[in-house]
């Protein structure tokens, strides 16, 4: 069964860092794009970045750019989101995302919460 | 960085139709946004009805249906049901910069 699974949430203080790693099952990871998207509680969705097969191309958007980091490991079929310097704003459920064919959000992760303390 | 707009709330009968609409600052939503669909209910994650204007998934019911409306990015449910009262989002490209909307909540009511 198709599976993305975001671990590395928790309690940060502000100015720390965070690694938050997405397993995933039932694809061809190697095969497919990537993306994190946040949503801080009771807001809406905010896309966070972007990374294709080969990690050739990556993107950014402007709020995180600087200080997150999108990554992959084929061999290992993950994903990872490494933040550093973080802010009171960036306390929400972080989630991944598979693309698959010309869709880019084929299939979401169940998302991990991360709370920066001010 | 391009704004993307969306009706704040909607409300549609059961078995009624209601069209949902996604706006950008930059101008006209054309198919070169590629614009993107999700459903999310409270508690969930989020679940993609309709990519690239018009094309849905397997699980995406029929009676939804993406289009092109008047310069905007368009969500039409047709025939809704109780269970389709949830947020949606729009989601557009622009060549690397990548904005979602601020989401609709629709009740069924």
């Amino acid at each position: 069964d198709a599976q993305l699974v975001e671990s590395g949430g928790g309690l940060v203080q502000s100015g720390g860092s965070l690694r938050l790693s997405c397993s995933v099952s039932g694809f061809t990871f190697s095969a497919e794009n990537m993306n994190w998207v946040r949503q801080a509680p009771g807001k809406g969705l905010e896309w966070l970045s972007y990374i294709d097969k080969t990690s050739d191309n990556i993107f950014y958007a402007d709020s995180v750019r600087g200080r997150f980091t999108i990554s992959r490991n084929n061999a290992r079929n993950s994903l990872y989101l490494q933040m550093n310097s973080l802010r009171a704003e960036d306390s929400a459920v972080y989630y991944c995302a598979i693309g698959y064919g010309a869709s880019w959000f084929f299939h979401w992760g169940q998302g991990t919460l991360v709370t920066v303390a001010p | 960085q391009p704004v993307v707009t969306q009706e704040p709330s909607l409300t549609v009968s059961p078995g009624g139709t209601v069209t949902l609409t996604c706006g950008s600052s930059t101008g006209a939503v054309t198919s070169s946004h590629y614009p993107y669909w999700f459903q999310q209910k409270p508690g969930q994650a989020p679940t993609t009805l309709i990519y690239d204007t018009v094309d849905k998934h397997s699980w995406t019911p029929a009676r939804f249906s993406g289009s092109l409306l008047g310069g905007k990015g368009a969500l039409t449910l047709s025939a809704a049901q109780p269970e389709d009262e949830a947020t949606y989002y729009c989601f557009l490209s622009y060549s690397g910069v990548y904005v979602f909307g601020p989401g609709t909540k629709v009740t069924v009511l």
